[in-house]
């Protein structure tokens, strides 16, 4: 069936890198997403890939999938407090949906 | 402000009472979508509606039904509650009918937290 797996729990330092890693199961999936949950919100569209794209890079953030594998991962650069949130990796679904992963919780200390 | 209301957000209830949860998607978006997120189970797709009709349907317990009217706003109806509904439930909508082949931007709610005592 459909499964998104990634780690529940990643903590940084103020500065460093993050690299939030999720696998998929539906390699027919056209786009493969990156959705940002804050506390007390709703999820957010961080950024997306074309599954016909090794990489992405948005600013500060940098999307590598590894097709082969079904593997996706998000590089935040210079990770700063505010980025601390939940972090949701999410593959187009057979039904037309989109799957979400249980979401990794990013803390940034200072 | 994704343009995407929920209402109530905070519901307090009963095990064996029934809610409903209102969502008014964004101007314009056709579909809407409704997602269950728990501590153990993440988020679940429960069902989608696109312009009134059931368009797909996940992990929706037979005691839970939902619908889409005509002004596109939809509702999710919880009955029969058990302690385990106790989640926060979500409303997304988005223009697009199908997010498989698409830029599926998913507009999200704030969501209603269901707490059933």
């Amino acid at each position: 069936g459909e499964d998104v797996e990634q780690s529940l729990f990643l903590s940084v330092r103020e500065g460093d890198s993050s690299v939030i890693n999720c696998t998929y199961t539906d390699s027919s999936s056209t786009y493969l997403y990156w959705y940002k949950q804050e506390p007390g919100a709703g999820l957010q569209l961080l950024t997306y890939i074309f599954s016909n794209m090794d990489m992405k890079q948005d600013q500060r953030l940098t999307v590598l999938l590894n097709k082969k594998d079904k593997h996706l991962s998000l590089r935040i650069a210079d990770t700063q407090t505010g980025d601390s949130a939940i972090y949701f990796c999410a593959e187009g679904g057979s039904q037309g949906n989109l799957i979400f992963g249980k979401g990794t919780k990013l803390s940034v200390k200072p | 402000d994704s343009g995407v209301t929920q209402t109530p957000k905070h519901l307090i209830t009963a095990t064996g009472q029934r809610v409903t949860l209102r969502c008014s998607p964004r101007s314009g978006d056709l579909s809407v979508y409704w997602y269950q997120q728990s501590l153990d189970q993440g988020l679940q797709f429960l069902i989608q509606y696109y312009n009134g009709e059931e368009r797909a349907k996940g992990n929706i317990l037979e005691r839970f039904s939902a619908q889409q009217f005509p002004d596109l706003h939809s509702e999710l109806n919880l009955s029969s509650l058990e302690l385990g509904d106790s989640a926060l439930y979500f409303c997304a909508s988005s223009v697009e009918v199908d997010l498989r082949g698409v830029t599926g931007e998913l507009f999200f709610g704030e969501g209603s937290r269901l707490t059933v005592l």
